[in-house]
């Protein structure tokens, strides 16, 4: 696709259930980012992926928080056990280059934890 | 820690009635200041990056300005369609952008 590709748009999930965030990065980009904006608050880092170096974890906020890469492409980002404070959008984004921050971000996946 | 400090943290402008957003960064080694676009729903949109004191990038009505502290976002004359939130990032070393807060900008007709 042309763009960053989030799904779903929107989850809505009961309190302690599992969910699965996929993000279908820009061909070609090597490098893959999680970010995850609550309301009324800046964007937070979660996870960083950069081809095939060991990822960059030190975002997440607990071990419920896990994500993978798989074939250096697409990304889950999987939520254990989700309380309410997880609720927010969950932002992908990639990059062509190496340490760059010019963001390609996808439009998120917006969860709600009732 | 690296910190990204936005004010205001709302702006409210009459059409063509210029003004400034401000980000003040605290940022040890500082390897880029970013500034993006956020539509509501929408990812963040790339606008610029500056490097070093002193530098300025334009695009349209927009002006991105740099100081060793903190750097500015100028719109001149703005338009209805320039209503967003405007958010500023930081990069040390080779570390994650850290954002700030972001400024909701509204532009009335």
């Amino acid at each position: 696709g042309a763009g960053v590709s989030q799904s779903p748009s929107n989850k809505v999930t009961e309190k302690g259930k599992d969910v699965e965030l996929r993000c279908d990065p820009i061909s070609g980009h090597t490098a893959l980012y999680w970010y995850r904006q609550s309301l009324g608050q800046g964007l937070e880092f979660l996870i960083y992926f950069q081809g095939n170096s060991a990822p960059d974890k030190s975002g997440l906020p607990s071990d419920r928080f896990s994500a993978e890469r798989t074939g250096g492409s697409v990304s889950t980002l999987t939520i254990q056990r989700t309380q309410q404070e997880d609720s927010a959008v969950y932002l992908c984004a990639s990059s062509g280059q190496e340490n760059t921050g010019e963001l390609f971000f996808g439009e998120g996946s917006r969860l709600t934890v009732l | 820690e690296d910190q990204v400090t936005q004010s205001p943290e709302a702006l409210r402008l009459q059409e063509g009635e210029s003004s400034s957003l401000n980000c003040s960064y605290t940022v040890s080694g500082l390897r880029g200041l970013f500034w993006y676009r956020q539509d509501p729903g929408k990812g963040p949109e790339f606008l610029f990056t500056l490097y070093s004191a002193g530098e300025e990038k334009e695009k349209e009505r927009l002006k991105a300005t740099l100081t060793k502290k903190e750097s500015f976002l100028h719109i001149t004359a703005p338009k209805p369609e320039d209503s967003a939130t405007y958010l500023c990032a930081s990069r040390s070393g080779n570390t994650p952008l850290v954002f700030g807060k972001g400024t909701r900008l509204s532009v009335i007709a």
